[in-house]
């Protein structure tokens, strides 16, 4: 049982290059999410997908695209990188309802040069 | 939407002291209040969580409080340990609420060292 699998752990792209991080979980969760980790700001959420075949804005979508694959996959894109967008990226998952624990992904840590 | 405060931003503790973290939300409809913790390198993960009708959960040496009228929620680490030292982040959801899914909105975390 991995929980929450994430790739790659690590990544440096240059200014306008573009590229997929992948999420997979395998706790059978309807629920999944992307967050972006900035020193001193906590965690902000970019894209949620409450179940499958949706997917919706979080806190702060711009510069991203995301697909909810299928119930067990959801991937982040990043379509033309920015140094702005050098962040650690948490994925999650958790049941759609009822206040219960999102379990997170080992964290992909994106520089941007 | 929902914004959540938290303070303080570093707190430094003598080991066996208290560990005391306060968080403030916005959004009255917030119902689902976690704590997560956060080691150097590592994934956040939950150490404990409080829903909006129990005032009061412990588990062990931690314990959070809920005041829904004020909107603040608070950890509480008792007899702290080096093992503690950490980011800790609260979160405010509405979880409950079938229709808004489960994201959580975080606290900017808080850094605690505890001192041997």
């Amino acid at each position: 049982n991995a929980g929450v699998t994430q790739t790659p752990k690590f990544q440096v792209l240059k200014t306008g290059q573009s590229m997929t991080l992948q999420c997979a979980q395998d706790m059978n969760h309807n629920s999944m999410y992307w967050y972006r980790q900035d020193p001193g700001m906590g965690l902000r959420l970019i894209y949620y997908s409450a179940s499958e075949g949706t997917t919706d804005k979080g806190e702060v979508p711009n510069g991203y695209n995301v697909s909810r694959l299928n119930k067990r996959e959801f991937s982040l894109r990043l379509e033309s990188a920015a140094p702005s967008q050098t962040s650690v990226y948490f994925c999650a998952s958790s049941e759609a309802q009822g206040g219960t624990e999102a379990f997170f992904g080992q964290g992909t840590r994106l520089t941007v040069v | 939407g929902e914004n959540v405060e938290q303070h303080p931003s570093t707190l430094s503790v003598q080991e066996g002291d208290s560990a005391v973290i306060k968080c403030t939300y916005s959004d009255s409809a917030s119902n689902y209040f976690p704590w997560y913790k956060q080691e150097l390198g590592k994934r956040p993960q939950l150490i404990i969580d409080i829903r909006s009708n129990v005032g009061e959960k412990k588990d062990q040496r931690i314990a959070v409080t809920l005041n829904k009228t004020a909107k603040h929620f608070s950890l509480h680490i008792t007899e702290t340990q080096p093992e503690d030292s950490a980011v800790y982040f609260c979160a405010a959801s509405r979880g409950m609420i079938k229709a808004a899914g489960n994201k959580l909105t975080f606290g900017g975390g808080t850094r605690v060292l505890v001192k041997p």
